[in-house]
């Protein structure tokens, strides 16, 4: 059984550039949230899909988007990348929204010069 | 908005000995949930334990186990018998009842274990 799998697994982008990030849920698992972790922080919500719609955002900008395909796979895209996007982007997957417990992938670690 | 502060920057323990991490949380919900997860090096965030808010018993699975005081909004996780395989990350986070998937997390703990 296939857990939560994200690539790539590091990425280096220069700033102004755009980046697109890819998660696949674990098996049996509909809903997809992202989190940005800065180097030494906890990590921070940036949005949630579930039936192909972002069903909850945190406090990102529009730079930040994302979208769920029908096989449950989600991207997250960052347009116009600054320096303070650097960081550990993690994918975590559920099933359904609300009580069920949220399973992490391995994170793509974004550098962006 | 909700908020979650883990005051202990680092923490070390003794192979085989007991160590407590701390966590407060602010929050003007009733029903909610407490997550406590692990993460190594690898980066890989792993969920150590899980409590409800409605359940008043500890939650505890294998060395691992809570200290929850809901009215002091306080959320610790004791390891017993420390393993080298413990140090990692350790992040207490909080979800409402009412917020979908969304996770707060604290800013973490540093956990070394000494042979």
């Amino acid at each position: 059984d296939a857990g939560v799998t994200q690539s790539p697994t590091h990425l280096i982008k220069t700033r102004g550039q755009q980046v697109t990030l890819r998660c696949s849920p674990k098996s049996g698992h509909d809903t997809v949230s992202w989190y940005q972790q800065a180097l030494g922080q906890g990590p921070q919500f940036i949005f949630q899909y579930y039936e192909e719609e972002e069903r909850q955002r945190g406090n990102f900008p529009d730079r930040f988007s994302g979208h769920q395909f029908p096989n449950y796979s989600s991207e997250l895209n960052v347009n116009a990348l600054l320096l303070g996007d650097s960081a550990l982007y993690l994918c975590a997957s559920s099933f359904r929204t609300g009580v069920e417990t949220q399973y992490f992938g391995p994170g793509t670690r974004l550098l962006v010069l | 908005a909700q908020t979650v502060t883990q005051s202990q920057p680092e923490m070390s323990v003794q192979e085989a000995e007991t160590v407590t991490l701390s966590c407060t949380y602010d929050t003007s919900e009733s029903d909610y949930y407490l997550f406590w997860y692990k993460q190594p090096p690898s980066r890989q965030m792993i969920l150590v334990i899980r409590q409800e808010a409605y359940k008043q018993q500890n939650a505890t699975e294998n060395r691992f186990s809570v200290n929850f005081q809901k009215a002091a909004k306080s959320f610790s996780l004791k390891i017993s018998d420390s393993q080298l395989g413990d140090a990692a990350m350790y992040f207490c986070a909080y979800r409402g009842n009412n917020a979908g998937n969304m996770l707060t997390f604290g800013g973490g703990t540093r956990l070394m274990v000494k042979p």
